[in-house]
């Protein structure tokens, strides 16, 4: 089975913070991605990956920026975190169009 | 401007009864659709997936219907469980790298 791992489950930060959140994927996939889900907006891509360090912007990317340094590993990071960053993130991989989501991250920030 | 649409964003049905969830898209080149189930606190997993070559994929009691003249699909289950009750998405390719985008979703509840 593939298995998309998110580091934290809950996260509660300030604003102005700086965020990682990171995702580790054990199926050699070249495809890695980062969703936001929020109440009545449903799942959107925030940046994507198809290889080792490229990196392309999704529909919201602004306010985010990502980092992949090895195939298995893709890192989303808030420079500085906002109150309207609060979300919940989803990080997902894949090698065709299905893609494994890991089980999220809920982002507060205060 | 959305290109993947669910406009019931919640629906109720009996157990035993059969569930319908709607989805319509905007561009008529899309050629494969796939539906995700969220429970909370939990990734989405992938459910069942239909090319635009066919109009119905079945999975047990899962059925996805594809209407291309009216850019609408469909996931019906039947019989509805309580165990069904999450939000589903539907979702299409798109993009230069045909990265998923997703309707809003429906909040499926299955009454006991």
């Amino acid at each position: 089975d593939v298995k998309v791992t998110q580091s934290s489950r809950y996260l509660v930060k300030r604003t102005g913070e700086k965020v990682f959140l990171e995702c580790v994927q054990d199926m050699d996939h070249e495809n890695m991605f980062w969703y936001r889900q929020d109440p009545g907006l449903g799942l959107r891509l925030i940046y994507f990956s198809y290889d080792v360090k490229m990196k392309e912007k999704g529909d919201i990317p602004e306010g985010y920026s990502v980092s992949r340094e090895k195939k298995e590993r893709f890192s989303l990071i808030l420079e500085s975190a906002s109150t309207n960053q609060t979300s919940m993130y989803l990080c997902a991989s894949t090698s065709d169009e299905k893609l494994f989501f890991g089980s999220g991250t809920q982002l507060s920030v205060l | 401007d959305q290109q993947v649409k669910q406009n019931s964003p919640s629906l109720s049905v009996q157990e035993g009864r059969i569930s319908i969830l709607n989805c319509d898209y905007t561009n008529s080149m899309f050629d494969y659709f796939l539906w995700y189930k969220k429970y909370p606190a939990e990734g989405p997993t992938f459910l069942i997936s239909i090319s635009s070559i066919k109009d119905k994929n079945e999975d047990g009691r899962f059925t996805v219907f594809l209407n291309k003249s009216a850019k609408h699909l469909s996931l019906h289950i039947v019989p509805s469980q309580p165990g069904d009750s999450a939000v589903y998405f539907c979702a299409a390719p798109t993009g230069s790298a045909r990265q998923l985008t997703f309707g809003s979703g429906t909040q499926l509840t299955v009454l006991p």
